[in-house]
């Protein structure tokens, strides 16, 4: 079975900065997705970006970035120009055969 | 923008009572899904519908919990009797039918279940 660890459960970035989540996962698969979703309180989960196995070049997503390591299977979330309206919980999210499977999750802090 | 419609946003319920959950999927959206995510964890799967037949109930205490999606659009999930254990938030979440392995789930709000 797939496992996705997500090894920080809090993260806090000063607003304007950058700050990177990290994503590790277990699978014997050669082709599926990766992708980040975004929490924030009290509202619905959101997709922010997407990783296909099978592609080198990172995804970008304009301030979100990823530094995907197949080899080393990690998956991690860089935010640039880090702003208020980040703060919320970040899952890692792996998927192959439409079956997602899910980290526990970053709590991200933006402080003004 | 289209989004997944779920109902109520919050119940709260004494154990061994019964409890409901509606979901309505983005149109034309072929898969659903219904999520458990208990408080500072991820979402686990507990059901996966294709139209309306079921594709992945494996994580479904079926014991007490039942789901249907009878006309292939919108899905019922029901718990009887409900336990402690259950307090949770219960998403659902619908995708299209893309080329296998991708498919780019939509959530809904979700409903905050609090047993007493």
């Amino acid at each position: 079975a797939q496992t996705v660890t997500q090894s920080q459960p809090e993260m806090s970035v000063q607003e304007a900065e950058t700050v990177t989540l990290s994503c590790t996962y277990d699978t014997s698969e050669s082709d599926y997705y990766l992708f980040w979703y975004k929490q924030p309180p009290s509202r619905q989960m959101i997709l922010v970006i997407r990783q296909e196995a099978y592609k080198q070049q990172n995804a970008t997503e304009n301030r979100f970035s990823v530094n995907f390591q197949k080899a080393a299977k990690s998956f991690s979330l860089k935010i640039s120009d880090s702003q208020l309206g980040d703060a919320a919980m970040y899952f890692c999210a792996y998927n192959a055969g439409n079956m997602l499977t899910f980290g526990g999750g970053t709590r991200l802090m933006v402080k003004p | 923008e289209a989004e997944v419609a779920q109902s109520p946003r919050y119940k709260i319920t004494e154990k061994s009572q019964a409890v409901a959950f509606w979901c309505d999927p983005i149109s034309g959206h072929a898969t659903l899904y219904w999520y458990r995510q208990i408080l500072g964890q991820g979402p686990e799967l507990l059901v996966q519908f294709q139209d309306e037949s079921v594709v992945d109930d494996s994580q479904l205490p079926k014991d007490r919990f039942s789901a249907e999606r009878l006309k292939g659009v919108d899905s019922t999930l029901k718990i009887q009797p409900a336990e402690l254990g259950d307090s949770a938030m219960y998403l659902c979440a619908s995708s299209l039918v893309l080329r296998e392995g991708y498919n780019e789930q939509f959530f809904g709000p979700g409903t905050r279940l609090t047993v007493l």
